[in-house]
């Protein structure tokens, strides 16, 4: 079955350094993938797509890396604040016909002033 | 701004409850919105697909007459949890893509529900 996997349920880093957080995925090949953030009691917000024939996506302090090959998506936030604590969820298109997300476990980030 | 505004935003009501959800899109029109399940310190699951002027398509393991959903116009879908019990209390969110093909989501803020 098809399965995505971010492997850090938590990560606990200083302000100022760089948090990378992973996403792997089985038995499939999208054609691009999602991160969004989600804050406690809150909907998720989208952040950054790559796709499939992107190595690499920037935003501001934010990159996404997409490799096909290892089947993983990482996710860096540069220069962390206190304010990007929230939790983090990768996502992908696994049926293209219906548009639907499948997430993955997310990753709580919580930066430490 | 919000692009999806979901109402209400919590509801605590007795067992045997029916619950209804809004979900609408403010700014776009939305064939298709989504509606999530998220259960504490766990990740968003599909529940079902929203199909404006169609019945919706649910997924495996979601009871159809429990979750009723209703896609009436091109901004509002609504979720319905019939006779409410403890076991369905939970963080029900709604999302709506903008635009063709392979855009965003735009998710509402969600509706914490409590079944007494």
């Amino acid at each position: 079955s098809q399965k995505i996997e971010q492997n850090s349920e938590a990560l606990n880093i200083q302000e100022g350094k760089t948090a990378t957080l992973t996403c792997n995925y089985t038995n499939y090949s999208p054609a691009y993938l999602q991160w969004y953030r989600q804050d406690p009691g809150r909907g998720p917000v989208f952040l950054l797509l790559i796709r499939e024939n992107e190595k690499e996506k920037r935003k501001e302090r934010l990159k996404v890396t997409f490799d096909t090959t290892l089947k993983q998506s990482l996710f860096h936030i540069t220069a962390s604040q206190p304010a990007d604590s929230a939790t983090y969820l990768c996502a992908l298109i696994m049926d293209t016909g219906r548009r639907a997300l499948t997430f993955g476990s997310g990753t709580r980030l919580q930066v430490q002033p | 701004g919000a692009v999806v505004s979901q109402h209400p935003s919590w509801v605590i009501c007795k067992s045997g409850t029916s619950v209804k959800i809004e979900c609408r899109s403010l700014d776009f029109q939305a064939t298709t919105m989504f509606w999530y399940r998220q259960f504490p310190k766990q990740s968003l699951m599909l529940m079902a697909t929203s199909n404006e002027g169609s019945k919706a398509t649910y997924e495996q393991g979601v009871e159809k007459d429990k979750f009723l959903i209703n896609h009436a116009s091109l901004t509002l879908s609504t979720l319905t949890v019939t006779s409410a019990h403890p076991e369905d209390s939970s963080f029900y969110i709604c999302s709506a893509p903008k635009g063709q093909g392979n855009q965003p989501q735009h998710f509402g803020d969600g509706t914490r529900l409590s079944i007494l």
